[in-house]
């Protein structure tokens, strides 16, 4: 079964204090990995899609990484607006609909 | 300005009615897609829509129905055979050469 997790549910860091998430896969022939910003109350942001082993994709203070297991949200030195729930989500093999995880809610307090 | 507008906002319901949520998008997107949100739970799907008069069961696709009658709408309603309507339901669309989703606003649909 396509399954997508992430760890850990919740990450409370101060401003300034660089730190990763990360989203682990079984999706069967992943088509592409997805990193979604969602604040509260509002609908998913898109932030990423990472399709191949190695790729990497930056986004001012976000950079998301990919291996064959398993995707990095790197954070560097973090602002008070970065705190949000992150998601990750993949696409499998038969494309017909993303695959989420429950998200990752990160604090980040100054 | 394109993108996706879903409507209301904030629906309130009784218990046995059926409601029905709105979905527009002006991307001229060809697949769209209804998911449930509920806290502490990933994005869960209700029903998607590839092509204009074809749309396919989700997951949770048990006590909603969908029509996709034009390209640019997919309403969402929820019946009264839904247990458990209380949620939070997001609305997305793709582009027919991407798997990039992109959503709207949302709806927080209450029912007592």
């Amino acid at each position: 079964e396509d399954q997508v997790t992430q760890s850990p549910e919740a990450l409370r860091l101060q401003e300034g204090e660089s730190s990763s998430l990360n989203c682990s896969y079984t999706v069967s022939g992943l088509r592409g990995l997805f990193w979604y910003r969602q604040d509260p109350g509002k609908g998913p942001e898109f932030l990423f899609t990472l399709y191949s082993a190695g790729e990497e994709k930056e986004k001012e203070r976000l950079k998301a990484t990919l291996t064959k297991k398993e995707s990095f949200l790197h954070i560097t030195a973090p602002k008070p607006e970065d705190s949000a729930t992150y998601l990750c989500a993949g696409f499998n093999q038969a494309g017909t609909a993303l695959i989420f995880g429950k998200g990752t809610t990160l604090s980040v307090s100054s | 300005d394109g993108g996706i507008t879903q409507s209301p906002k904030y629906l309130f319901r009784k218990e046995g009615q059926n409601v029905t949520l709105s979905c527009e998008q002006n991307l001229n997107h060809d697949a769209m897609y209804w998911y449930r949100q509920d806290p502490g739970q990933g994005l869960r799907l209700i029903y998607y829509s590839q092509i204009v008069n074809d749309f396919q069961k989700g997951d949770i696709a048990e006590g909603y129905s969908v029509s996709r009658e034009k390209k640019e709408s997919f309403p969402l309603t929820v019946t009264s055979a839904q247990k458990n309507p209380t949620a939070f339901y997001l609305c997305a669309s793709t582009a027919g050469d991407s798997y990039e989703q992109y959503f709207g606003p949302g709806t927080r649909l209450t029912v007592t």
